[in-house]
């Protein structure tokens, strides 16, 4: 998957508790982004970084938290007050805006009971 | 608002027969559209887009999309479908309030019978 990774590929959580998902890329990218994929819904944008020590909401960010200290490093916070959380993630990163290639990462399938 | 429909859930198609995936779109002026293809259980791969230029775009794996403005569409095709070619295709649109972001479709099933 393009030089991204995310772990761990699946995670269960406890509902009440926050969990963070990595995302790490080698490509050398500016921008990283975070979406969340729920069945017949495509994809929404919860967070993206157009570069280190930046980073803007998308449509759905009450709930998560990001941060963008390293290049490399994108990593979710899924916090307690996500309604919601049970879904899958996929990060993606690329050179600058949308209008290059976003490489998307394999994603980690989150369960909240 | 902005934004982009892809009116089938599921495309059926026979391998070696014409495929066509559908996709229209919302958006004031000129728009800029994405195909994306994803396979089970993985991230998405870009397929092709459309800034400017021509209206017919060729991509990866034998697919192309033709950008008609007219009937605001950008329906994804390929001449002969392979088994491989089943997947999750995404039709995509920038937002214009930001260049980072995308506004993506719900998402059309490609099944392609041997």
């Amino acid at each position: 998957d393009g030089g991204i990774t995310q772990s761990p590929k699946y995670l269960f959580r406890k509902e009440g508790q926050n969990v963070t998902l990595s995302c790490e890329q080698n490509l050398n990218h500016d921008a990283m982004y975070w979406y969340r994929q729920d069945p017949g819904q495509g994809l929404r944008l919860i967070y993206y970084s157009q570069i280190v020590n930046d980073f803007q909401k998308g449509d759905i960010a009450e709930g998560y938290s990001v941060s963008r200290e390293k290049k490399e490093s994108f990593p979710l916070t899924v916090t307690s007050a996500q309604k919601n959380p049970t879904a899958f993630y996929l990060c993606a990163s690329s050179i600058g805006d949308i209008t290059y290639e976003q490489y998307f990462g394999p994603g980690t399938r989150l369960t909240v009971t | 608002a902005q934004s982009v429909a892809q009116p089938e859930d599921q495309v059926n198609v026979a391998e070696g027969n014409p495929l066509t995936v559908k996709c229209t779109y919302s958006v004031s002026g000129n728009p800029y559209l994405f195909w994306y293809v994803q396979y089970p259980n993985r991230g998405l791969q870009f397929l092709l887009k459309y800034i400017t230029g021509d209206n017919l775009v060729k991509g990866s794996y034998g697919f192309e999309a033709e950008f008609n403005k007219s009937q605001t569409s950008f329906h994804l095709k390929k001449p002969s479908a392979l088994v491989s070619d089943s997947a999750l295709y995404f039709c995509a649109v920038r937002d214009k309030g930001s260049s980072y972001k995308l506004i993506f479709g719900s998402g059309t099933r490609l099944l392609v019978r041997p």
